[in-house]
C-alpha cells in the first residue's frame, strides 16, 4: 500500500475488557515498531519486529501488552484485561530495514472506560 | 543520558515569521537527528534530518542548524504559515540503532 495503516481507527472499550490493534506496514518493509503516545508526549517505544520475530520487546509495560506478526508483514498489539491507563493512541512504524527511516501510521486512538 | 529535551512546549508566530524549536542532547553516541511533523488526528511524518558531519541542512522552508560541541540542534521554519501549525517533535539515535529517542515536542501555531 501507499503508507503504513492501521485499524481501527478509534477503539473504545470498557476496563478488564481484551482487545487487539492492527497494523499494515509498508510493503516490503521488514521492520516493525508499535509506540504509545499520551496526550502531549513524544511517542514511547514499545516493541520492535524484524521479520517474523520479536527483536526487542523492552517497551512493553507489563504481560498484560503483547504483539505478533506471524507472516512477517501485518502485526497485532493485543492488550489483555485492559485498564484506564491504557487509554493512548498506539502508533505503527516501519521501516525498509533496521535503522532506516520510519513511516508512522495514523494510530488508533484507545480509550478504556 | 538517553534523554532529548526539547524547548519551547508551545510557540505562537505571526504568519511570515521565523519560527525556532531548540533541542539538546546528552549522548555522544547519537548521529541521527531527525524532525518529525504531526497533525491532530495523524500519525508523526519525518520532516527533515540532520547528520552530525554538516551544521546546517535546508530543505525549502525547513532548516535544522546542529551545534555538536554543545549538543544541540534546532529546526528554523522561514516564513511561517499557517498551514505549518501542528506539533513538531526532536528525536536522535544512534545510525545503526533503531531505537529513536524522542523529545516531548513543541505545539506550533501559526497566527494569520
Amino acid at each position: 500500500g501507499a503508507g503504513v495503516s492501521q485499524t481501527p481507527s478509534n477503539k473504545v472499550t470498557e476496563k478488564g475488557k481484551y482487545v487487539e490493534l492492527r497494523c499494515d506496514p509498508i510493503s516490503g518493509h521488514t521492520a516493525l515498531y508499535w509506540y504509545r503516545q499520551s496526550l502531549g508526549q513524544g511517542p514511547e517505544f514499545l516493541i520492535y519486529f524484524q521479520g517474523t520475530g520479536a527483536a526487542d520487546d523492552s517497551g512493553l509495560p507489563n504481560d498484560r501488552f503483547f504483539a505478533v506478526r506471524p507472516e512477517g508483514s501485518v502485526s497485532t498489539l493485543k492488550i489483555q484485561r485492559t485498564e484506564r491507563g491504557d487509554s493512548a493512541v498506539y502508533l505503527c512504524a516501519s521501516s525498509l530495514q533496521q535503522g532506516q527511516t520510519q513511516y508512522f501510521g495514523p494510530g488508533t486512538r484507545l480509550l478504556v472506560l | 543520558q538517553q534523554q532529548v529535551k526539547q524547548s519551547p512546549q508551545s510557540l505562537i508566530v505571526q504568519k511570515g515569521g521565523i519560527s525556532i524549536i531548540n533541542c539538546a542532547y546528552e549522548n555522544t553516541a547519537f548521529d541521527y537527528f531527525p524532525w518529525y511533523q504531526q497533525f491532530p488526528g495523524k500519525g508523526p511524518a519525518l520532516l527533515i534530518a540532520i547528520r552530525p558531519d554538516v551544521s546546517e541542512k535546508k530543505e525549502g522552508r525547513f532548516t535544522i542548524s546542529f551545534n555538536k560541541s554543545a549538543k544541540q540542534f534546532s529546526l528554523h521554519i522561514m516564513d511561517s504559515q499557517p498551514g505549518d501549525s501542528a506539533t513538531y517533535f526532536c528525536a536522535a539515535k544512534e545510525d545503526s540503532n533503531y531505537q529513536l529517542i524522542w523529545g516531548a515536542g513543541t505545539k506550533l501555531i501559526i497566527k494569520p
